[in-house]
C-alpha cells in the first residue's frame, strides 16, 4: 500500500529565499507523482506533474525532481514571493493503478 | 464554462438525512474521483470511476454511493448522513493514463452535518 509523507508539515520563511519541500513514498512503482497546490478554502491546483521516466519538471520558479529509487520527491521555489503562501501537497499514484494517494501537505508561509 | 463545477458549494443537512453532492466536467475525461478532506488526515478517496457505469471503491467507501450514467457527471449520495462525514469533498477528473496524466480538481462542497 502507498504512504506518502510530507516534512515538514509546516514551513515560514523570508521573502526571496529559496526553499525545498520535501515529499517520499513507500512505494516506487508509481506512475507518476504530482505536485499541488491549496489555498485556504479553496480546492487544488496542480502545479508540476512527473511521470515515472521523468527525473525532474519545472515552471516558472517551480521545479519538481524524481527520484524513485529512494522514494523521493521534491518541489524547489526559487525566490519565494507573499503569494507564495499556501498548502503544497505532493500525491503518488497506488502501485499499477491510477489512484493517488496525497501525503499530508506542507504549510508554507512567506513572510514580506 | 469549461473545467469541472461542483454543487452545492456549502450544504447544512442533519443526521440521517440524505445528501447528494454534484460534479460536472467538461472534459470528457474518463476517470473521476471523489475525495474527503479531513484535517490530520488529509485527502482520502472515497470512490472512483474509470468511465460510464464504471465504479469502485477507494479508502473510505463506507457509508457513500456512486452513480455514474453519463461520462460528464458523477454525483456522491449519502443515504444516511452521520456527523462524521461532516468534512470538504473534492471531486476530480483524470484522462486517464494513455494521455495527459493530471488530475485536475472542482472547488470542493462544505459539508456539515449537524
Amino acid at each position: 500500500k502507498q504512504e506518502v509523507t510530507q516534512i515538514p508539515a509546516a514551513l515560514s520563511v523570508p521573502e526571496g529565499e529559496n526553499l525545498v519541500l520535501n515529499c517520499s513514498f513507500t512505494d516506487s512503482a508509481i506512475y507518476n507523482l504530482q505536485w499541488f497546490r491549496q489555498d485556504p478554502g479553496k480546492g487544488l491546483t496542480s502545479l508540476l506533474l512527473i511521470q515515472s521516466s521523468q527525473r525532474e519538471q519545472t515552471s516558472g520558479r517551480l521545479n519538481a525532481s524524481l527520484d524513485k529509487s529512494s522514494g523521493r520527491s521534491t518541489l524547489y521555489i526559487a525566490a519565494s514571493q507573499p503569494g507564495d503562501s499556501a498548502t503544497y501537497l505532493c500525491a503518488a499514484t497506488q502501485g499499477g493503478s491510477e489512484k493517488l494517494v496525497f501525503g499530508k501537505g506542507t504549510k508554507l508561509t512567506v513572510n514580506p | 464554462d469549461a473545467g469541472i463545477t461542483q454543487s452545492p458549494r456549502y450544504k447544512i443537512t442533519e443526521t440521517g438525512r440524505q445528501v447528494t453532492l454534484m460534479c460536472h466536467q467538461t472534459w470528457s475525461h474518463s476517470y473521476m474521483f471523489w475525495y474527503r478532506q479531513d484535517l490530520g488526515h488529509g485527502l482520502r478517496l472515497i470512490y472512483y470511476s474509470a468511465a460510464a457505469d464504471i465504479t469502485d471503491k477507494g479508502e473510505v467507501p463506507d457509508g457513500y454511493v456512486v452513480s455514474r450514467s453519463k461520462t460528464e457527471n458523477f454525483p456522491l449520495t449519502l443515504e444516511s448522513a452521520t456527523r462524521s462525514q461532516t468534512s470538504v469533498y473534492f471531486c476530480a477528473s483524470y484522462e486517464g493514463l494513455a494521455g495527459n496524466n493530471e488530475q485536475f480538481f472542482g472547488p470542493g462542497t462544505r459539508l456539515t452535518v449537524l
